[in-house]
């Protein structure tokens, strides 16, 4: 089955600590994002990317980073940069060019959580 | 800032009644609208979407659009305990000569048996 897989699903950091988070997609996808959601918020974009070897900032890009290297992947780090890293985050992707569609594909979602 | 803004809830409704969920926008440009619903815990998932004034419907859903009021709503007939979810409006802004899609904060619904 076509879909987008993330992975952990929960992840403890200590402060200080760089964390990857991976996303993967079988969709045949161009386009794909990485979300942010607080508690009782909607998505805030952190950064997408509309083809492979680009990738352009989000509304909270800072204290992240991501690459694509490859169309099905497009994984995103954490570093300690990133003041309050505790969320969910989600990967989505999508058939249209950049975030023009609207009609997002997203992954389960990974549950970070600094101690 | 362009924005999306939605009643945050909760919303209480009673199962078999009709729940009416509302957006407003503040790009008058914006051509896209969409609705994904979200369970607890899980990811969006998209339920509908809109690109012209009036109303779309799909089984038990109907979205409704006015462009010149700026908003959007979503209603869900005969509504069962399964709806009871957060529903996100999206819309589709002008961003530096790209489009970008603007997420609301979401409606938590409940559905009374």
């Amino acid at each position: 089955d076509g879909g987008i897989t993330q992975s952990p699903k929960y992840l403890f950091r200590k402060e200080g600590q760089n964390v990857t988070l991976s996303c993967e997609q079988n969709l045949n996808h161009d386009a794909m994002y990485w979300y942010r959601q607080d508690p009782g918020q909607g998505l805030r974009l952190i950064y997408y990317s509309q083809i492979v070897n680009d990738f352009q900032k989000g509304d909270i890009a800072e204290g992240y980073s991501v690459s694509r290297e490859k169309k099905e992947s497009f994984p995103l780090t954490v570093t300690s940069a990133q003041k309050n890293p505790t969320a969910f985050y989600l990967c989505a992707s999508s058939r249209g060019d950049g975030v023009g569609t609207g009609e997002l594909f997203f992954g389960e979602g990974s549950r970070l959580t600094v101690l | 800032q362009k924005e999306v803004e939605q009643n945050s809830g909760p919303l209480s409704v009673p199962e078999g009644a009709i729940a009416s969920l509302n957006c407003t926008y503040s790009d008058r440009g914006s051509q896209s609208f969409f609705w994904y619903r979200q369970y607890s815990g899980k990811s969006p998932e998209l339920i509908m979407f809109i690109y012209s004034n009036g109303d779309k419907e799909d089984g038990r859903f109907t979205a409704q659009l006015n462009k010149a009021s700026q908003y959007v709503s979503l209603l869900i007939r005969d509504s069962q305990p399964s709806d009871s979810a957060t529903y996100l409006c999206a819309v589709n802004m002008d961003y530096q000569g790209a489009q970008k899609l603007v997420f609301g904060q979401g409606t938590r619904l409940t559905i009374n048996p």
